[in-house]
C-alpha cells in the first residue's frame, strides 16, 4: 500500500537557518503530494502541493519539488523564523482516476520543528 | 468564505457510551473525509464520501465506527460502545478536487 516516510523530530534550529525536512513516499498510482502544517493549538493547514513530477510547490517561503526518480518531496526554506515553529506533515493522495475527488490522504508521522530566536 | 466546521470541539465520555461527532463541510465541496489523529498512530484515514457514491470505509478501525452523510453535505461520525483507545482528535476535511481542507477537529476523551 501507499506510505509516506518523513524525518521525525523534534528538529531544532536557530532563526534564519536553512531548513530541510525530508519526505519520501511509495505509491501505486499517480500521487499528488502535499505538505500540511499544524501550528500550536490550531488545525491542519495546507502549506503547498505538487500534482505531477517536477512540479514545485511554494508558499510562505517554503518550497518542495516532486521528484519521481527519487520518490521524494523534501520541504525547504532558506531562512526560518520563530513563527515557523509547528508540526509539518508530508502527505500523498493517490489519484487512481480522473474526474475529481481523491482517495484519503496518507500522512507521514509529522516533524516537530522548533525555531529558537 | 466559511471553512470546515466541526462540533463539539471537545467531548468527554465514559467507556461504553456512544458518541456522535458532526462535520459541516465547505459549501459546494463534493468530497468529505474523516481522519483520526492520535499520539501513537499519527494521522489515520477513516472514511471518505464522494457525492452520492457509496462511501469508502476502508479505514474504519472496527465495526463500532460508522458514518453517514445526509443530503451530500453534513456528516456524522458515530462511535458505539467507546473504548479508551478511541481517545483522539477526530478531523474532518472536504474537497472539491484533490486539495483537502481540514476542520479544527473534535477532541474525544474516553474515561
Amino acid at each position: 500500500g501507499d506510505s509516506v516516510t518523513q524525518m521525525e523530530g523534534p528538529v531544532t534550529l536557530s532563526e534564519e537557518a536553512f531548513l530541510t525536512i525530508n519526505c519520501t513516499y511509495t505509491a501505486t498510482g499517480y500521487p499528488s503530494l502535499f505538505w500540511y502544517v499544524q501550528y500550536p493549538g490550531e488545525g491542519l493547514q495546507l502549506l503547498l502541493k505538487a500534482t505531477k513530477a517536477d512540479d514545485k510547490g511554494s508558499n510562505k517561503g517554503f518550497e518542495a519539488t516532486y521528484r519521481k526518480e527519487t520518490t521524494s518531496f523534501h520541504l525547504e526554506k532558506g531562512s526560518v523564523q520563530v513563527s515557523d515553529s509547528a508540526v509539518y506533515f508530508c502527505a500523498l493522495s493517490d489519484l487512481m482516476y480522473s474526474g475529481g475527488g481523491a482517495d484519503g490522504l496518507t500522512f507521514g508521522k509529522g516533524t516537530h520543528l522548533i525555531i529558537q530566536p | 468564505g466559511a471553512g470546515v466546521s466541526q462540533s463539539p470541539s471537545n467531548k468527554v465520555t465514559e467507556k461504553g457510551k456512544d458518541v456522535e461527532l458532526r462535520c459541516d463541510p465547505i459549501s459546494g465541496h463534493t468530497a468529505l473525509y474523516w481522519y483520526r489523529q492520535s499520539l501513537g498512530q499519527g494521522l489515520e484515514f477513516l472514511i471518505y464520501f464522494q457525492g452520492n457514491s457509496a462511501p469508502d470505509k476502508s479505514g474504519l478501525p472496527s465495526d463500532r465506527f460508522s458514518a453517514e452523510r445526509t443530503g451530500g453535505s453534513v456528516s456524522t461520525l458515530t462511535i458505539q460502545r467507546t473504548q479508551q483507545e478511541d481517545s483522539a482528535v477526530y478531523l474532518c476535511a472536504s474537497s472539491l478536487q484533490e486539495t483537502q481542507y481540514f476542520g479544527p477537529g473534535t477532541r474525544l476523551l474516553v474515561l
